[in-house]
């Protein structure tokens, strides 16, 4: 079964810094490869997805993602985080071969913030 | 328009206690799921339907019963609740998995039980 792994937990910045999150997935077959927010409260929101084509995918908000299929990574960035970026963030694959329709979500990263 | 509504938002309720949840779509989609995030904010699979037919169902204990009358539709039964059942539930939907889509989310159920 695949599998979705989240190394950073918790992650603090200040305003203005570069943020990268890392996300690695195990399967080897086609994936389809997804980052949700979830801000305080709220429910998850799309921020963007891999389906095929560009690796580099750019989202909402500013935020970007590389697919390199070689590291099974899609790891999240943004050059320049502002306070409002506070949240929890899910990396997501969809193994499309398997023929499991649902998405397996990593553990999340809990990004805070400080102005 | 909300793209994915669940019912109700809150819920605190007894150990012991039967209750459930709504969810509607107005997407048009096929697929609907059911998602447990615990208190660690871990995300799982729970069930999964498409036209109306169960097609995922993890390992989850019998006292979640989920009930699909319609493709709009996927409600959450939940008999005998336990302390350990406390979590937020998220409902999603999405055009079937698997055919490059997204899933959408709902706002989420925060069930206490005490």
């Amino acid at each position: 079964a695949q599998s979705v792994s989240q190394h950073n937990h918790h992650v603090i910045l200040s305003e203005a810094a570069s943020l990268e999150l890392g996300c690695n997935y195990s399967y080897g077959g086609t994936v389809n490869l997804f980052w949700y927010v979830q801000y305080p409260g709220q429910h998850l929101q799309l921020l963007l997805k891999y389906f095929s084509g560009d690796p580099l995918v750019k989202g909402i908000k500013g935020f970007e993602a590389e697919f390199i299929k070689s590291k099974f990574s899609f790891n999240l960035r943004k050059p320049s985080v502002q306070w409002s970026d506070t949240a929890e963030y899910f990396c997501a694959v969809n193994a499309m071969d398997t023929g499991r329709r649902a998405l397996t979500f990593g553990s999340g990263t809990r990004l805070q913030v400080q102005p | 328009d909300t793209a994915v509504s669940q019912t109700p938002k809150y819920l605190v309720t007894q150990m012991g206690n039967d209750k459930s949840i709504k969810c509607e779509q107005n997407l048009g989609h096929d697929t609907m799921y059911w998602y447990k995030q615990d208190s660690k904010k871990f995300l799982k699979i729970m069930f999964s339907y498409n036209n109306k037919e169960l097609i995922i169902n993890e390992t989850v204990p019998n006292r979640f019963s989920p009930k699909s009358p319609d493709k709009a539709h996927l409600n959450l039964h939940i008999n005998s609740l336990e302390l350990g059942d406390s979590a937020v539930y998220f409902c999603a939907s999405s055009r079937i998995l698997g055919w490059n889509t997204e899933a959408f989310f709902g706002q989420g159920t925060r069930l206490t039980v005490v």
